[in-house]
């Protein structure tokens, strides 16, 4: 099993609203990836966990707060979103986080719409 | 540091005709490079990587060989069908750096 799954696929918020995207994954990987991809941009690195601990935070608004409960779940908790957030959220996964190359699996994402 | 630059899109092509999507790169030491397609309202699927100079990664007919001498990983199919349209991402994996450099993208449109 090489899949990555999120949910909601599609999600529709308001700016007062607070909402949560979910990533998991069963390929026993411990470097889970939040990433924000707007329309005809490449994706952008939000934050990575690695063994349920960040790792790396790259400057993201705290109104993105990450949450690992576990090694094979990855949440995104929403608060107070700006509709210039709006975008398709993509959740990926490695073997390990490190020096080393490590592939990495994206799930579908969820598209958000801030209203 | 790294970077990645692919050729400029959109590219329209006639089903079977041959594709080749440049890209080239900038990184210190030696990075693996990879190809990724990202079909229509869809994630990010690996294509083919190599990790390498030299390495040739193939998949699904799409070939790209690792080029050291002209730090380029083109992308090349002999006949494109209608099913592969999707934007392509070139990206790199810098050994130490831990992080993902993608391309900006190209999309390819197929016609029949």
């Amino acid at each position: 099993d090489t899949e990555v799954t999120q949910t909601p696929k599609h999600l529709v918020m308001g700016m007062t609203n607070k909402k949560s995207l979910k990533c998991e994954q069963h390929m026993g990987h411990r470097a889970m990836y939040w990433y924000k991809q707007k329309a005809k941009k490449p994706p952008e690195l939000m934050f990575v966990y690695s063994y349920e601990k960040l790792s790396i935070n790259e400057s993201v608004p705290s109104r993105f707060s990450p949450e690992c409960p576990n090694s094979s779940l990855l949440n995104l908790h929403l608060h107070a979103l700006q509709p210039e957030d709006s975008a398709l959220y993509l959740c990926a996964s490695s073997q390990r986080y490190g020096t080393e190359t490590y592939e990495q699996y994206f799930g579908p994402g969820t598209r958000l719409t801030v209203t | 540091g790294n970077s990645v630059t692919q050729m400029e899109g959109p590219v329209t092509l006639s089903e079977e005709a041959f594709l080749t999507i440049n890209c080239t790169y900038t990184a210190t030491g030696y990075p693996s490079l990879f190809w990724y397609v990202q079909y229509p309202g869809e994630g990010l699927q690996l294509l083919l990587k190599a990790t390498k100079a030299d390495d040739k990664g193939s998949n699904k007919g799409f070939e790209a060989t690792y080029r050291k001498e002209t730090t380029s990983f083109h992308l090349e199919k002999g006949s494109v069908q209608v099913s592969d349209s999707a934007v392509y991402f070139c990206a790199l994996h810098q050994t130490g750096a831990n992080n993902l450099f993608f391309g900006t993208g190209t999309r390819l449109t197929v016609i029949p």
